[in-house]
């Protein structure tokens, strides 16, 4: 099956300071990836859409310019955390939709990042 | 608003029953329904759906689809302590297959 991969696993950092998380196809070109936030026993919530080469499509209450997503290639995106607070400790959650030509596509999910914000 | 709403939302079975889980979905240009499991960590895939009627099997997990009533249920038969997670039902849509999550159901099979 298509492996998606985070990076890191989990960060600790202090508040003020800014996190960058990876998220990578492996065996698999992505034309869309998702960046999810999972807070203890919630469903995820979807932060933003992001298609390679353009700009990403952030959901309601998402503040753009604080959750950077850069989606440079159809195998990587990052999103970073810019000026971390507590309040931003979460679990961050990316996923990768297979390029199928006219098709819905899979979409398979990377093992998460846990973000600590001191 | 598209939402998703799963039944129940807790179950507690013992080793070798049979559960099913239920799926309803109002989703706007809907594309495909998937099922994940997820336990500690981020939800591992299990199955995607885009017809109706046509059951998906893998091992003890079997799913179907019936797009005219917005349903889909998930099968586990003969379940083990290792099916415990909670499963979402998950359906896409749109032009850029947005996933819309609900509560899921939480599985939990005792020895």
């Amino acid at each position: 099956g298509a492996v998606v991969s985070q990076h890191p696993s989990w960060v600790i950092c202090k508040s003020g300071t800014s996190v960058k998380i990876e998220c990578r196809s492996l065996d698999f070109q992505a034309t869309t990836m998702f960046w999810y936030r999972q807070f203890p026993k919630q469903s995820l919530m979807l932060m933003a859409t992001s298609n390679e080469g353009s700009k990403a499509t952030y959901e309601q209450g998402v503040e753009k310019d604080k959750f950077l997503i850069n989606h440079a290639s159809l195998t990587l995106s990052t999103l970073t955390v810019t000026s971390a607070h507590p309040e931003d400790s979460s679990f961050y959650i990316c996923s990768a939709r297979v390029r199928l030509a006219g098709g819905p596509g899979e979409q398979f999910f990377g093992p998460g990042t846990r973000l600590t914000v001191l | 608003e598209d939402k998703v709403v799963q039944s129940p939302l807790s179950l507690v079975v013992h080793e070798g029953d049979t559960v099913t889980l239920n799926c309803s979905y109002e989703v706007t240009n809907f594309r495909s329904l998937l099922w994940y499991k997820q336990e500690k960590k981020a939800p591992t895939f299990l199955f995607m759906l885009t017809s109706s009627g046509i059951e998906k099997k893998s091992g003890r997990l079997s799913s179907i689809l019936d797009k005219k009533e917005l349903f889909s249920i998930l099968n586990i038969t003969a379940t083990q302590t290792g099916d415990s997670a909670v499963y979402l039902c998950v359906p896409s849509g749109g032009s850029n297959y947005k996933l819309t999550f609900g509560k899921g159901t939480l599985l939990t099979v005792n020895p």
